[in-house]
């Protein structure tokens, strides 16, 4: 079974450019997730869809960050325009459903904002 | 008050030593509880699952989980090098479906 596919895998950007990542799901598997995680902390939820609609993105910055999941399967999100502070590196993540699921990560991009 | 805190750490046990990583909540309708490993520089990935207040095993791993003191935690026997990594706990906050927040983890050394 493939995993949770995401590029690109590293991205060094300076503030105010643009960025974007993408993901795909693990085939069959509803609800993704995108997670910001920086340096010596936990993952933070940015936005979960279930199918291509959207369940929470109470904790995204909707300034400057936007996620779309067209067609209910793979997602990108993007930062414009990106700040130092957006240096962390970016997880999505899904499940087969949305309730009592484990969470099946992919390898993350790693952003630096110089 | 974080909704999900654990110790700080590092937490560092000589091989063979049972490791104890601890985790508190703060949303008492919180359902399902996930303890997560994430190796420096990799990706977390899920290690055991709880619902119910007790114990559950695994292997080498116990969870346990007391709903009523909000505490959840994770228990590692015969302790080895491999495991050194850091331990993130995940909870179900609330009703909202599929949303887990996470700890900021516990970093654990395995000594030889």
């Amino acid at each position: 079974e493939a995993g949770v596919a995401q590029s690109p895998r590293y991205k060094i950007i300076e503030k105010r450019q643009s960025v974007a990542f993408w993901c795909n799901p693990i085939s069959g598997h509803a609800t993704l997730y995108w997670y910001q995680q920086i340096l010596g902390q936990g993952p933070k939820l940015l936005i979960q869809f279930q199918n291509n609609g959207v369940v929470d993105d109470s904790q995204l910055p909707k300034d400057r960050f936007s996620a779309e999941r067209l067609k209910g399967v793979d997602s990108t999100l993007k930062i414009q325009p990106a700040k130092l502070e957006d240096s962390a590196v970016y997880l999505c993540a899904s499940s087969f459903g949305a309730t009592n699921e484990k969470l099946f990560f992919g390898s993350g991009t790693q952003l630096s904002v110089l | 008050q974080k909704e999900v805190e654990q110790n700080s750490g590092p937490l560092s046990v000589p091989e063979g030593a049972i490791a104890s990583l601890n985790c508190t909540y703060s949303d008492r309708v919180s359902q399902s509880f996930f303890w997560y490993r994430q190796y420096s520089g990799k990706s977390p990935e899920l290690i055991m699952s709880i619902y119910s207040n007790g114990d559950k095993e695994d292997g080498r791993f116990t969870a346990q989980l007391n709903k009523a003191s909000q505490y959840v935690s994770l228990l590692i026997r015969d302790s080895q090098p491999s495991d050194s990594a850091t331990y993130l706990c995940a909870v179900k906050i609330g009703t909202n479906a599929g949303k887990s927040t996470f700890g900021d983890g516990t970093t654990l050394t395995v000594k030889p």
